[in-house]
């Protein structure tokens, strides 16, 4: 099956610094990968659409400066809190897609504390 | 505005029992439809689709029924088994191309509970 590893599963770091997430596609290409963040208790929300080798797409009201994303290839994206605060705090999740008319498939998110 | 519904927070089931999950969708443009599990601190599994071309997809235990008349998909698990107990998400993407390329929307999600 499409597995999608997505490291580190935590994160607890001080305000002010920047955190790197890291997800891969690990048997299969994506063309596209995605990220997301979920609230305690809330749905996925979509920050950003992250295709290889092109700009991300942002959500609206997601800071582009803030989640810098990078796609660098059709197995791996990153998404880089900058300069992160506590109200970054929540758990982030990617996903990777094969081609269009094919499921997401996600990674098992990262949780990330800032203190 | 929640262009994608899921009505009930929380749903309990006997074992061996059915579990139905309902979800339901404002905007016309949506042409694909998935149903996703998810346990605490991990990332959702997929478990089933649907195209609008399709008004039913069965997977092993698992069917899913899309009536596009009334912006209305179910998921249906029998028999429910422990196991199955999870939050339940039902998403969906509109074929519009260009930045929306594969973007899904989630609904609220629904917590199952299946009880030996």
């Amino acid at each position: 099956g499409a597995v999608v590893s997505q490291h580190p599963s935590r994160v607890i770091c001080k305000s002010g610094t920047s955190v790197k997430i890291e997800c891969r596609s690990l048997d299969f290409q994506a063309t596209t990968m995605f990220w997301y963040r979920q609230f305690p208790k809330k749905s996925l929300m979509l920050m950003a659409t992250s295709n290889e080798g092109s700009k991300a797409t942002y959500e609206q009201g997601v800071e582009k400066d803030k989640f810098l994303i990078n796609h660098a290839s059709l197995t791996l994206s990153t998404l880089t809190v900058t300069s992160a605060h506590p109200e970054d705090s929540s758990f982030y999740i990617c996903s990777a897609m094969r081609q269009f008319n094919q499921p997401q498939h996600f990674g098992d998110g990262t949780r990330l504390s800032i203190l | 505005d929640q262009q994608v519904k899921q009505n009930s927070p929380s749903l309990s089931v006997q074992e061996g029992r059915i579990s139905i999950l309902n979800c339901d969708y404002t905007n016309s443009m949506f042409d694909y439809f998935l149903w996703y599990k998810k346990y605490p601190a991990e990332g959702p599994t997929f478990l089933i689709s649907i195209s609008s071309i399709k008004d039913k997809n069965e997977d092993g235990r698992f069917t899913v029924f899309l009536n596009k008349s009334a912006k209305h998909l179910s998921l249906h698990i029998v028999p429910s088994q422990p196991g199955d107990s999870a939050v339940y998400f039902c998403a969906a993407r509109a074929n519009a191309g260009g930045t929306s390329y594969g973007k899904l929307t989630f609904g609220q999600g629904t917590i199952l509970t299946v009880h030996p």
